[in-house]
Protein backbone atom coordinates (compact mmCIF):
# COMPACT_ATOMS: atom_id res chain seq x y z
CA UNK A 1 0.00 0.00 0.00
CA UNK A 2 1.00 3.62 -1.06
CA UNK A 3 3.09 5.36 2.24
CA UNK A 4 2.12 8.86 1.45
CA UNK A 5 -0.80 10.16 0.76
CA UNK A 6 -1.02 13.95 -0.48
CA UNK A 7 -3.95 16.57 0.07
CA UNK A 8 -5.30 18.14 -2.24
CA UNK A 9 -5.08 16.28 -5.27
CA UNK A 10 -5.10 19.31 -7.29
CA UNK A 11 -4.92 23.03 -6.66
CA UNK A 12 -5.50 25.80 -8.88
CA UNK A 13 -4.16 29.19 -7.98
CA UNK A 14 -3.07 32.43 -9.38
CA UNK A 15 0.75 33.53 -10.06
CA UNK A 16 2.17 35.08 -6.89
CA UNK A 17 -0.20 33.59 -4.20
CA UNK A 18 0.88 30.71 -1.70
CA UNK A 19 0.45 26.80 -2.41
CA UNK A 20 0.41 24.69 0.24
CA UNK A 21 0.54 20.65 -0.06
CA UNK A 22 -0.20 18.10 2.63
CA UNK A 23 1.41 14.70 3.05
CA UNK A 24 0.38 12.08 5.41
CA UNK A 25 2.42 9.09 6.32
CA UNK A 26 1.28 5.77 7.94
CA UNK A 27 4.50 4.39 9.94
CA UNK A 28 7.94 5.44 10.92
CA UNK A 29 10.30 7.10 8.22
CA UNK A 30 13.56 7.54 8.42
CA UNK A 31 13.13 11.09 6.08
CA UNK A 32 10.57 12.45 4.06
CA UNK A 33 11.08 13.77 0.93
CA UNK A 34 9.18 16.11 -2.23
CA UNK A 35 9.59 15.95 -5.75
CA UNK A 36 8.32 17.44 -8.46
CA UNK A 37 7.02 16.31 -12.27
CA UNK A 38 6.39 18.02 -15.33
CA UNK A 39 3.93 16.44 -17.43
CA UNK A 40 5.44 13.30 -19.28
CA UNK A 41 8.93 13.91 -17.31
CA UNK A 42 10.67 12.21 -15.03
CA UNK A 43 10.89 13.49 -11.35
CA UNK A 44 12.73 15.82 -9.84
CA UNK A 45 14.07 15.89 -6.21
CA UNK A 46 13.28 19.00 -4.30
CA UNK A 47 13.40 19.22 -0.69
CA UNK A 48 14.82 15.96 1.78
CA UNK A 49 13.94 16.79 5.44
CA UNK A 50 14.68 14.09 8.26
CA UNK A 51 12.64 12.59 11.06
CA UNK A 52 14.17 14.94 13.42
CA UNK A 53 14.05 17.95 11.58
CA UNK A 54 10.97 19.94 11.70
CA UNK A 55 11.16 22.65 9.28
CA UNK A 56 13.30 22.78 6.01
CA UNK A 57 13.74 25.89 3.54
CA UNK A 58 14.99 26.07 -0.19
CA UNK A 59 14.39 29.25 -1.60
CA UNK A 60 10.52 29.62 -2.23
CA UNK A 61 9.89 26.35 -0.58
CA UNK A 62 9.29 25.69 2.56
CA UNK A 63 8.61 21.95 3.86
CA UNK A 64 7.44 21.17 7.39
CA UNK A 65 7.22 17.63 9.27
CA UNK A 66 5.56 17.11 11.97
CA UNK A 67 6.22 13.21 13.09
CA UNK A 68 3.58 13.32 15.76
CA UNK A 69 1.19 13.69 13.17
CA UNK A 70 2.84 11.63 10.63
CA UNK A 71 2.07 14.53 7.91
CA UNK A 72 4.21 17.07 6.03
CA UNK A 73 3.44 19.93 4.41
CA UNK A 74 4.89 21.42 1.34
CA UNK A 75 4.57 25.46 0.78
CA UNK A 76 5.98 27.24 -2.58
CA UNK A 77 5.98 30.96 -1.85
CA UNK A 78 4.86 33.61 -4.64
CA UNK A 79 4.23 30.78 -7.19
CA UNK A 80 5.05 31.65 -10.54
CA UNK A 81 3.47 29.30 -14.10
CA UNK A 82 6.17 27.46 -14.39
CA UNK A 83 5.57 25.89 -11.09
CA UNK A 84 2.85 24.08 -12.37
CA UNK A 85 3.76 20.72 -12.56
CA UNK A 86 2.80 17.00 -9.83
CA UNK A 87 4.17 17.38 -6.80
CA UNK A 88 4.96 14.13 -4.48
CA UNK A 89 5.78 13.19 -1.18
CA UNK A 90 7.76 10.33 -0.72
CA UNK A 91 9.07 8.08 2.20
CA UNK A 92 11.79 6.22 3.19
CA UNK A 93 11.83 3.89 6.04
CA UNK A 94 15.64 3.31 6.39
CA UNK A 95 18.74 2.87 4.63
CA UNK A 96 18.89 1.74 1.16
CA UNK A 97 14.49 0.80 1.06
CA UNK A 98 13.21 2.42 -2.07
CA UNK A 99 11.17 5.49 -1.78
CA UNK A 100 7.33 4.60 -1.59
CA UNK A 101 5.58 7.64 -3.29
CA UNK A 102 2.21 9.30 -2.88
CA UNK A 103 -0.52 10.03 -4.99
CA UNK A 104 0.54 13.78 -6.13
CA UNK A 105 -0.84 16.76 -6.36
CA UNK A 106 -1.45 18.64 -9.18
CA UNK A 107 -0.85 22.32 -8.99
CA UNK A 108 -1.61 24.50 -11.62
CA UNK A 109 -0.88 28.12 -11.50
CA UNK A 110 -2.25 30.94 -13.43
CA UNK A 111 -0.72 33.84 -15.17
CA UNK B 1 25.98 15.38 -11.45
CA UNK B 2 23.94 12.80 -10.76
CA UNK B 3 22.43 12.56 -14.61
CA UNK B 4 19.96 9.36 -15.03
CA UNK B 5 19.54 8.67 -18.72
CA UNK B 6 16.87 7.05 -19.92
CA UNK B 7 15.57 5.80 -23.40
CA UNK B 8 13.76 5.60 -25.34
CA UNK B 9 11.42 8.37 -24.38
CA UNK B 10 8.33 6.94 -26.21
CA UNK B 11 7.91 3.88 -27.84
CA UNK B 12 4.96 2.20 -30.05
CA UNK B 13 4.79 -1.61 -30.37
CA UNK B 14 2.63 -4.08 -31.63
CA UNK B 15 1.07 -6.90 -29.21
CA UNK B 16 3.23 -9.14 -28.96
CA UNK B 17 6.31 -7.62 -29.01
CA UNK B 18 8.85 -7.25 -26.76
CA UNK B 19 10.26 -3.66 -25.94
CA UNK B 20 13.75 -3.00 -24.08
CA UNK B 21 14.32 0.24 -21.72
CA UNK B 22 17.97 1.73 -20.85
CA UNK B 23 18.15 3.52 -17.59
CA UNK B 24 21.94 4.86 -17.44
CA UNK B 25 23.75 6.77 -15.06
CA UNK B 26 25.84 8.98 -16.46
CA UNK B 27 27.92 10.64 -14.15
CA UNK B 28 28.21 8.01 -11.13
CA UNK B 29 27.87 4.80 -10.32
CA UNK B 30 24.51 2.88 -9.19
CA UNK B 31 24.63 -0.48 -7.57
CA UNK B 32 21.26 -0.15 -7.23
CA UNK B 33 18.36 1.23 -9.72
CA UNK B 34 14.19 1.26 -9.53
CA UNK B 35 12.01 0.60 -11.75
CA UNK B 36 8.41 2.74 -11.25
CA UNK B 37 5.51 2.58 -13.79
CA UNK B 38 2.95 5.44 -13.35
CA UNK B 39 -0.61 5.51 -15.07
CA UNK B 40 -2.19 8.68 -15.77
CA UNK B 41 -3.02 11.33 -13.36
CA UNK B 42 -1.22 8.48 -10.84
CA UNK B 43 1.63 7.82 -8.57
CA UNK B 44 4.51 6.00 -9.25
CA UNK B 45 4.50 2.45 -8.55
CA UNK B 46 7.42 0.63 -7.55
CA UNK B 47 8.28 -2.31 -9.77
CA UNK B 48 11.43 -3.75 -9.28
CA UNK B 49 14.74 -2.87 -7.43
CA UNK B 50 17.58 -3.44 -9.61
CA UNK B 51 20.80 -5.26 -8.47
CA UNK B 52 24.32 -4.65 -10.18
CA UNK B 53 25.25 -8.36 -10.66
CA UNK B 54 22.48 -10.30 -9.28
CA UNK B 55 18.95 -10.63 -9.51
CA UNK B 56 16.67 -8.14 -9.32
CA UNK B 57 13.74 -7.46 -6.79
CA UNK B 58 10.35 -7.70 -7.89
CA UNK B 59 7.37 -6.25 -5.69
CA UNK B 60 4.56 -7.90 -4.97
CA UNK B 61 2.08 -8.33 -7.64
CA UNK B 62 5.10 -7.97 -10.73
CA UNK B 63 5.29 -10.68 -13.10
CA UNK B 64 8.95 -11.09 -12.75
CA UNK B 65 9.14 -13.31 -16.25
CA UNK B 66 7.36 -10.61 -18.46
CA UNK B 67 9.43 -7.40 -16.84
CA UNK B 68 12.63 -8.71 -17.23
CA UNK B 69 15.51 -6.47 -15.68
CA UNK B 70 19.17 -7.02 -16.36
CA UNK B 71 21.99 -4.96 -14.45
CA UNK B 72 24.85 -5.98 -15.85
CA UNK B 73 27.13 -2.73 -15.21
CA UNK B 74 27.26 -0.14 -12.80
CA UNK B 75 25.79 2.31 -14.96
CA UNK B 76 23.05 0.51 -17.24
CA UNK B 77 20.08 -1.31 -16.41
CA UNK B 78 17.87 -2.47 -18.62
CA UNK B 79 13.69 -3.49 -18.74
CA UNK B 80 12.45 -5.46 -21.25
CA UNK B 81 8.39 -6.11 -21.34
CA UNK B 82 8.31 -9.15 -23.09
CA UNK B 83 4.91 -10.10 -24.72
CA UNK B 84 3.51 -6.99 -24.92
CA UNK B 85 -0.23 -6.03 -24.31
CA UNK B 86 -2.37 -3.45 -24.67
CA UNK B 87 -2.71 -2.91 -20.71
CA UNK B 88 1.24 -2.69 -20.52
CA UNK B 89 0.50 0.34 -21.99
CA UNK B 90 2.10 2.82 -19.77
CA UNK B 91 4.92 5.25 -18.33
CA UNK B 92 7.96 4.24 -17.34
CA UNK B 93 10.50 6.15 -15.11
CA UNK B 94 13.97 4.33 -13.84
CA UNK B 95 15.72 5.74 -11.16
CA UNK B 96 19.48 5.94 -9.14
CA UNK B 97 20.09 6.67 -6.16
CA UNK B 98 23.96 8.90 -5.72
CA UNK B 99 23.77 9.07 -1.94
CA UNK B 100 21.18 6.55 -0.72
CA UNK B 101 18.79 8.69 0.02
CA UNK B 102 17.07 10.81 -2.53
CA UNK B 103 16.77 9.70 -6.26
CA UNK B 104 17.70 10.67 -9.44
CA UNK B 105 14.96 10.34 -12.41
CA UNK B 106 15.23 9.55 -16.39
CA UNK B 107 12.91 11.71 -18.07
CA UNK B 108 10.53 7.97 -18.65
CA UNK B 109 9.77 6.14 -21.24
CA UNK B 110 6.00 6.45 -22.48
CA UNK B 111 5.06 2.88 -24.13
CA UNK B 112 1.85 2.54 -26.39
CA UNK B 113 1.25 -1.20 -26.94
CA UNK B 114 -1.45 -1.33 -30.27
Amino acid sequence: SQQGEEDPQALSIQEGENATMNCSYKTSINNLQWYRQNSGRGLVHLILIRSNEREKHSGRLRVTLDTSKKSSSLLITASRAADTASYFCATVFSGNTPLVFGKGTRLSVIA
Amino acid sequence: GAVVSQHPSWVICKSGTSVKIECRSLDFQATTMFWYRQFPKQSLMLMATSNEGSKATYEQGVEKDKFLINHASLTLSTLTVTSAHPEDSSFYICSASLDSRTLHFGNGTRLTVT
